[in-house]
């Protein structure tokens, strides 16, 4: 079973405040990195998918780089708002044989930015 | 029309009963796959298929079958609900690159 952590398990930051978090995984066992934003009653919608060491991706205010020698990856939000507020989902596709297909989720943080 | 759709969107029911939740898809990905998300646990893999002759399980699916009618259609059974059953179920769709597309998901509860 391969282990994805996200940290921390939820964060509350006031609007205009740039924040981070983290995920983290067995850097033996990487192909991709997912990351995925969730927000209530709704259904996660995908953000970033990161494959080479070194990766950095940005989307607007928000920003993802990826270290696979040391197993983790950094999602920044900067200038935070409150429609920002959702958990935050990092998912592993692992390079391993048959498992390669399907994506290994972390627990994710939840995100609350405050008006 | 959302690509990814799933059908009830609510259910109640009871212990002992058989439920299925149906999904289909737009997108024309052959991989499609079912969650479950508990509150604290994250979203955990029930079963998943490449193509309709493809079924395989994923980390949970003890209690649960599935049936790929067609490319675009996925349908997760329960035969027998019990409670520990109840919580939010997800399609999802993906393609060779595997960034998933997720239906708006089935909120069961058991009683």
């Amino acid at each position: 079973i391969l282990n994805v952590e996200q940290s921390p398990q939820s964060l509350h930051v006031q609007e205009g405040d740039s924040t981070n978090f983290t995920c983290s995984f067995p850097s033996s066992n990487f192909y991709a990195l997912h990351w995925y934003r969730w927000e209530t009653a709704k259904s996660p919608e995908a953000l970033f998918v990161m494959t080479l060491n070194g990766d950095e991706k940005k989307k607007g205010r928000i920003s993802a780089t990826l270290n696979t020698k040391e197993g983790y990856s950094y999602l920044y939000i900067k200038g935070s708002q409150p429609e920002d507020s959702a958990t935050y989902l990092c998912a592993l596709r692992p390079n391993s044989g048959g498992s390669n297909y399907k994506l290994t989720f972390g627990k994710g943080t939840l995100l609350t930015v405050n008006p | 029309d959302a690509d990814v759709t799933q059908t009830p969107r609510n259910r109640i029911t009871k212990t002992g009963k058989r439920i299925m939740l149906e999904c289909s898809q737009t997108k024309g990905h052959d991989r499609m796959y079912w969650y479950r998300q508990d509150p604290g646990l994250g979203l955990q893999l029930i079963y998943y298929s490449f193509d309709v002759k493809d079924i395989n399980k994923g980390e949970i699916s003890d209690g649960y079958s599935v049936s790929r009618q067609a490319q675009a259609k996925f349908s997760l059974s329960l035969e027998s609900a019990i409670p520990n059953q109840t919580a939010l179920y997800f399609c999802a769709t993906s393609d060779y690159f595997n960034e998933q597309f997720f239906g708006p998901g089935t909120r069961l509860t058991v009683l």
